[in-house]
Parts: structure tokens; sequence; C-alpha cells
């Protein structure tokens, strides 16, 4: 069965530290990756995609994500978090089913940033 | 411009009422989206219009039933829903269904439907 998967239900890191919240996943065909965040009472914001190509992938507010094929990984990071950066993160990828292309969406890891 | 509007923002209804939910894009994208979310939890997929053509429906029981009037516009209409239908519905749309996996989802900031 397709899947990804976000081991995390929450990840703690102090303002100005380095964040990292990791993203697994088993999909069919070419794996093609994303990115949403979402802060309180709001929808979800795209942060970056990967597709094909360049392995470290550059996205909104600072975001990157590092796709790792052999270990069909796909994690979100940054080099100094934010307190701003406190928000529900959700990693998804395509579901390949013949006309039936959607979205897989992991659980979701809530990242808190300590001032 | 990248915006998803939905309305309304906040719904209360009751179980015998009749109500519906409203979303709009004006970014030329044909293909749109119904998702509900509960709580904390990833949003779930329920339909997919694809060029104002209902193309997924995720086994949604039939009290929500989706309108697409065109192709910036799309309706969910609620109808004796449950207790358990509390949650924020989210719209979303992207570019075409048929390279859905290329094109970012653009999300509304959903509305959240209490049922009494």
């Amino acid at each position: 069965a397709q899947s990804v998967a976000q081991p995390e239900d929450q990840v703690n890191v102090a303002e100005g530290n380095p964040l990292t919240v990791k993203c697994t996943y088993s999909v069919s065909g070419n794996p093609y990756l994303f990115w949403y965040v979402q802060y309180p009472n709001r929808g979800l914001q795209f942060l970056l995609k990967y597709i094909t190509g360049d392995n470290l992938v550059k996205g909104s507010y600072g975001f990157e994500a590092e796709f790792n094929k052999s270990q069909t990984s796909f994690h979100l990071k940054k080099p100094s978090a934010l307190v701003s950066d406190s928000a529900l993160y959700f990693c998804a990828g395509r579901y390949y089913g013949g006309a039936t292309n959607k979205l897989i969406f992991g659980t979701g890891t809530l990242l808190a940033v300590q001032p | 411009d990248t915006e998803v509007t939905q309305t309304p923002k906040h719904l209360v209804m009751g179980m015998t009422n009749k109500k519906s939910l409203k979303c709009e894009q004006h970014m030329g994208h044909r293909a749109m989206y119904w998702y509900k979310q509960k709580a904390k939890k990833p949003p779930e997929l329920m339909f997919v219009y694809s060029y104002e053509k209902l193309s997924i429906n995720e086994s949604v029981p039939s009290r929500f039933s989706p309108e697409c009037p065109n192709s910036s516009l799309l309706n969910l209409h609620l109808h004796a829903l449950q207790p358990e239908d509390s949650a924020l519905y989210l719209c979303a749309s992207s570019q075409d269904k048929r390279t859905l996996a290329k094109n970012i989802q653009y999300f509304g900031a959903g509305t959240r439907l209490s049922v009494l």
C-alpha cells in the first residue's frame, strides 16, 4: 500500500537552532513529494516540492528538504528556527493509481519553537 | 494571486438544516477539491472536480453534495448532517488534474463547521 509517514508527532527546538521534520514514503512510480504547513485555524500553505532533479529542494520561508532515494526519505530542514515557524507540518506524496492521482498526506508533525 | 477564498469562515447548523459552503478561485485552475479535516489530523479528500466534472468521490455520504457551477466556483451543499461531521472543510485548487502530482494545490482558509 502507498503511504507517507511522519514518525514524530511533535518536534521541539530552541529558536536559532537547526530543525528537522522527518518524512518517509512508500509510493508507486516516480515519487512526487510535497511539504505543506498549517498555522492555527488556517488552510495548508505549500512550502516546497520534489519532482525530479536536485535532491536538495529549496522552498518558502527559508525551508529546504532533502530527497534520499535509498532511504525513501524527504526530510524538511531549516538552518535556524524562528518562533514563528511553530505550526503543523504535513508531508505529502502523489498517490499513483490510474486516473485517481491524488495526494497522500502524512499524519502531521507539530513543530514547537521555544524562544 | 494564489488565493482561494472560502465562505463562510464559521458555520453552526442543526441536524435538520440545509446549508452551503462556497469556494472561489481566479487562478484559472481547472481542478478543484473538497477536503475534510479534523483537529490535528491530515486532510481527508472528499471530492475532486476536473474541468467542472466530478472525477473523484471518496465514498462520501450523500448528505454532502458538491456542485461546480463554473471553473471558478465550487460549492458543497450540506443536508441532515450529523455531529461527527463537525470539522474544518478545506477547498483547494490546482492547474490540472492530469498533472496533479506536478502541480501545487492551493488551499483556502477553510470553513469551520459545527453540527449541533
